[in-house]
């Protein structure tokens, strides 16, 4: 079966560095997604992607965070500058494009998850 | 979106039916209930949607009220695997685009 794919599985990294979350979504999906939950919370919604730009984002989403599709599998979460409260599990999701209108939606289906911890 | 209201907590033991309530007062008529559960720290998983008529998959089966403003999810024989938080997201129909709105959730605990 289909999945979608995070990598990598745990990323640590100092405050202020640059940090690249990659994705690789079902083959057949058009719409990609990047959700965040930090620990003990609940999962929360950065911003959804299609043909080639970003569709949707949440006041979480700043200037900090950008999303990019460089090739046709990968779908990756660049955080420019990492700060502590950036520490969280990043997951990646996809869903195909069943066209707009009554009647239509589309599922989404969840990655593993990449664990970043900010020291 | 609509806001879904859901219990915290629910223990079922091993091998009995597992039923999962969930309200949705303020759903509109053309908006998908959708059921996810996430285990541990795992991705979010789905499991079953539904927009009026009741639902079985392979997972669960999904019963929508009539009036649509609330609904069960049912796992049939509930394993110690099934623990897990189960969230209930009310989504627009059509909004592909849409992010999903996930709450708190229901701890199931399946009980040996």
């Amino acid at each position: 079966e289909p999945e979608v794919t995070q990598t990598p599985s745990h990323q640590v990294t100092q405050m202020g560095q640059e940090v690249i979350l990659r994705c690789v979504p079902i083959s057949n999906h058009l719409y990609f997604y990047w959700y965040r939950q930090i620990l003990g919370q609940k999962v929360e919604f950065l911003v959804s992607f299609y043909n080639n730009e970003i569709s949707e984002k949440s006041e979480i989403f700043d200037d900090q965070f950008s999303v990019e599709r460089p090739d046709g599998s990968n779908f990756t979460l660049k955080i420019r500058s990492t700060k502590l409260e950036d520490s969280a599990m990043y997951f990646c999701a996809s869903s195909e494009d069943r066209g707009s209108g009554w009647g239509s939606t589309d599922t989404q289906y969840f990655g593993p998850g990449t664990r970043l911890t900010v020291l | 979106d609509a806001k879904t209201t859901q219990p915290p907590s629910m223990d079922c033991a091993e091998g009995r039916a597992a039923n999962l309530p969930c309200n949705h007062s303020t759903i509109s008529g053309n908006e998908y209930v959708y059921w996810y559960r996430q285990i541990h720290s795992q991705g979010p998983q789905y499991i079953i949607h539904g927009l009026k008529n009741n639902e079985t998959n392979e997972m669960a089966s999904l019963i929508i009220t009539e009036d649509r403003k609330s609904s069960t999810l049912i796992l049939p024989h509930a394993t110690l695997r099934d623990t897990a938080v189960y969230y209930c997201i009310a989504l627009y129909s059509g909004g592909g685009a849409d992010g999903l709105t996930f709450g708190k959730g229901t701890h199931l605990i399946i009980q040996p």
